[in-house]
């Protein structure tokens, strides 16, 4: 069975930092992009992020671009995303997504929550 | 401002049949292909339609999606109040080289 488990979400204050992980079983980790979307309270789906299976090639969203890093250890099937000087507006849950093919996300995460206020 | 244009609402009636469009241009739904999510209160989305018009694997073929020129159009027949979602059409953008969304559609069934 596919799992995705994300985890690493807080509290964190305007400009501080957070590393969220996502946790892949039950699939080859190794032979999927992978991505992560975010949802603010009340709002829509917002795709953030999206790596290869290599991790060679990242893509960003331009609201979040030079401010958070994606990446993956395929030897732990693992998914990251290293999130630095935080904004209210990424006040958001967070999900990793696996991609089924070319930028349709069959499995995801429960979500993590991260809210950065003072 | 979404990429992706969907109307906010939709509703009909139970056992009636609801389509819910999603409009782009040729940087994305024009030349990609598209996907629809649904998503229930509180839940992660989940995958109903692929490359445009196809359902994985345990989708019913109540769910069905069609692609004309740089609009999509999500079709769900035989409606019943566990249908009531929020409806999320994605696809990728070559112009912003970028994953995109439309702004939800919330389904109400009556």
């Amino acid at each position: 069975e596919v799992q995705l488990v994300e985890s690493g979400g807080g509290l964190v204050k305007p400009g501080g930092s957070l590393r969220l992980s996502c946790a892949a079983s039950g699939f080859t980790f190794n032979s999927h992009s992978m991505n992560w979307v975010r949802q603010a309270p009340g709002k829509g789906l917002e795709w953030v992020s999206s790596l290869d299976s290599s991790g060679s090639n990242k893509y960003y969203a331009d609201s979040v671009k030079g401010r958070f890093t994606i990446s993956r250890d395929n030897a732990k099937n693992s998914l990251y995303l290293q999130m630095n000087s935080l904004r209210a507006e990424d006040t958001a849950v967070y999900f990793c997504a696996r991609e089924l093919l070319s930028e349709e996300f069959d499995y995801w995460g429960q979500g993590t929550l991260v809210t950065v206020s003072s | 401002q979404s990429v992706l244009t969907q109307p906010p609402s939709v509703s009909a009636a139970p056992g009636q049949k609801v389509t819910i469009s999603c409009s782009g241009s040729s940087s994305n739904i024009g030349n990609n292909y598209v996907s629809w999510y649904q998503q229930l209160p509180g839940t992660a989305p989940k995958l109903l339609i692929y490359e445009n018009n196809k359902r994985p694997s345990g989708i019913p073929d109540r769910f069905s999606g069609s692609k004309s020129g740089t609009s999509v159009t999500l079709g769900i027949t035989g409606l019943q109040t566990g249908d009531e979602a929020d409806y999320y059409c994605g696809t990728w953008d070559t112009s912003l080289n970028a994953g995109v969304f439309g702004g939800g559609t919330k389904l109400t069934v009556l």
